[in-house]
């Protein structure tokens, strides 16, 4: 079984601030990391992804993670916040291809203060 | 590619009523998901399907719940009698069989149940 731990339910920061999501996982496998975004009223979108490969992943609007297997950890990092940002963000895994099913966490909530 | 579509986006009802909620996948996806999102108790999975079969429904909450895929390209879930209780987000989200299992979410369908 697998599960994933966002400790952060909420997340105030100042705009231009750096900020750092945090996110643990537990699996007996070898993983998939994904955080996704959910932007008010909206569905969730994926922010990015971690297959293989390199251990830091990045997205197109500045955000990145970095996979650490000793620590079981996908934490999400930006060094400079906006205002846009602002939204609730959710860490998942999947074991691995041909896995049908995500686990997420329960999300953090990124404030964005002006 | 239009998406996930659901529909429809919003929805109010008296309790006792039966809903229906719908569900376009994105075309050439496997598997469907159905997802409640709550304050309560955030995103939980209610159910999944693969090649239009239910895999796993253990997460849909009692028997007034049911979910349906007819075929590929179209998925139902219904909830009747409504309670109030049953007030929440719905997402749908799809995905492909050989990927890595990343989910392609719905804008949702918000439903309040008075």
């Amino acid at each position: 079984a697998q599960s994933v731990t966002q400790l952060d339910s909420q997340v105030p920061v100042f705009e231009e601030a750096p900020v750092e999501l945090r996110c643990n996982y537990s699996s007996s496998v070898s993983v998939y990391l994904f955080w996704y975004v959910q932007y008010p009223n909206q569905g969730l979108q994926l922010l990015l992804k971690y297959l293989s490969g390199s251990t830091l992943v990045e997205s197109i609007n500045g955000f990145e993670a970095e996979f650490n297997k000793s620590q079981t950890s996908f934490h999400l990092r930006k060094p400079s916040v906006h205002i846009s940002d602002t939204a609730e963000y959710f860490c998942a895994v999947s074991s691995g291809a041909g896995s049908y099913q995500l686990t997420f966490g329960k999300g953090t909530k990124l404030s964005v203060i002006p | 590619d239009a998406g996930v579509i659901q529909s429809p986006r919003h929805e109010v009802t008296e309790m006792g009523q039966e809903v229906t909620l719908r569900c376009k996948p994105i075309s050439g996806h496997n598997s469907l998901f159905w997802y409640r999102q709550t304050m309560m108790r955030g995103l939980e999975l209610l159910i999944y399907f693969n090649n239009n079969v239910p895999i796993d429904d253990s997460g849909m909450p009692e028997d007034r719940f049911s979910a349906k895929m007819p075929n590929a390209s179209f998925s139902t879930l219904k909830i009747q009698p409504s309670e109030p209780r049953d007030s929440a987000v719905y997402f749908c989200a799809s995905s492909t069989n050989h990927g890595s299992g990343e989910q392609y979410f719905g804008p949702g369908t918000r439903l309040t149940v008075t």
